[in-house]
């Protein structure tokens, strides 16, 4: 089926350490997102990708960092820098100029 | 930049009646608007969207919203609310000169109850 994977559905690190999230497409889709999501607080997008081995900051990236070596992948690695990494992390991507995006399931990240 | 206000945290409505989900933007060009809903530790899945033409946008599971460019609201309604229906509701826009920049409102969360 086509669609976009994350993994971990959920995690738990310690203080201290980087941890990275998976997003995997096969919609062929250009563009993909990386947004955070806490209570209250809508999505705060972090990174963005147009194109394979190009991204762009977004809103609130310190302390997170991404690689975009294929097209159908697009990982995120939540370092030690990030002050409050505790949140729900969603991966999206887009096909066109007009288009809406499409989510993955998420991922939950809870520092200990 | 554009943004994207939702007034109201939670709306609670009695199954069969219908429902109203408030959303007003500011942006600077034209917008691309959005509905989007999500289910507890779900993510987010596309309901309707305006981009240009009528008014009137119909979408997914009966829901439609009104693109009211005067007073700048994009309000999600449903003739007839389902139990089912409950969630957390996002409204978004997308300036049509910036791709990439798509501003989110902080959600409402909608009880259905029988």
């Amino acid at each position: 089926d086509g669609g976009i994977t994350q993994s971990p559905k959920y995690l738990f690190r310690k203080e201290g350490q980087n941890v990275t999230l998976s997003c995997e497409q096969n919609l062929n889709h250009d563009a993909m997102y990386w947004y955070r999501q806490d209570p209250g607080q809508g999505l705060r997008l972090i990174y963005y990708s147009q194109i394979v081995n190009d991204f762009q900051k977004g809103d609130i990236a310190e302390g997170y960092s991404v690689s975009r070596e294929k097209k159908e992948s697009f990982p995120l690695t939540v370092t030690s820098a990030q002050k409050n990494p505790t949140a729900f992390y969603l991966c999206a991507t887009r096909l066109t100029n007009t288009g809406e995006l499409f989510f993955g399931e998420g991922s939950r990240l809870t520092v200990l | 930049a554009q943004s994207v206000a939702q007034p109201e945290d939670q709306v609670n409505v009695a199954e069969g009646n219908p429902l109203t989900v408030k959303c007003t933007y500011s942006v600077s060009g034209n917008p691309y608007l959005f509905w989007y809903v999500q289910y507890p530790n779900r993510g987010l899945q596309f309901l309707l969207k305006y981009i240009t033409g009528d008014n009137l946008v119909k979408g997914s599971y009966g829901f439609e919203a009104e693109f009211n460019k005067s007073q700048t609201s994009f309000h999600l309604k449903k003739p007839s609310a389902l139990v089912s229906d409950s969630a957390l509701y996002f409204c978004a826009v997308r300036d049509i000169n910036n791709n990439n920049d798509m501003r989110f409102g902080a959600g409402t969360r909608l009880t259905v109850k029988p």
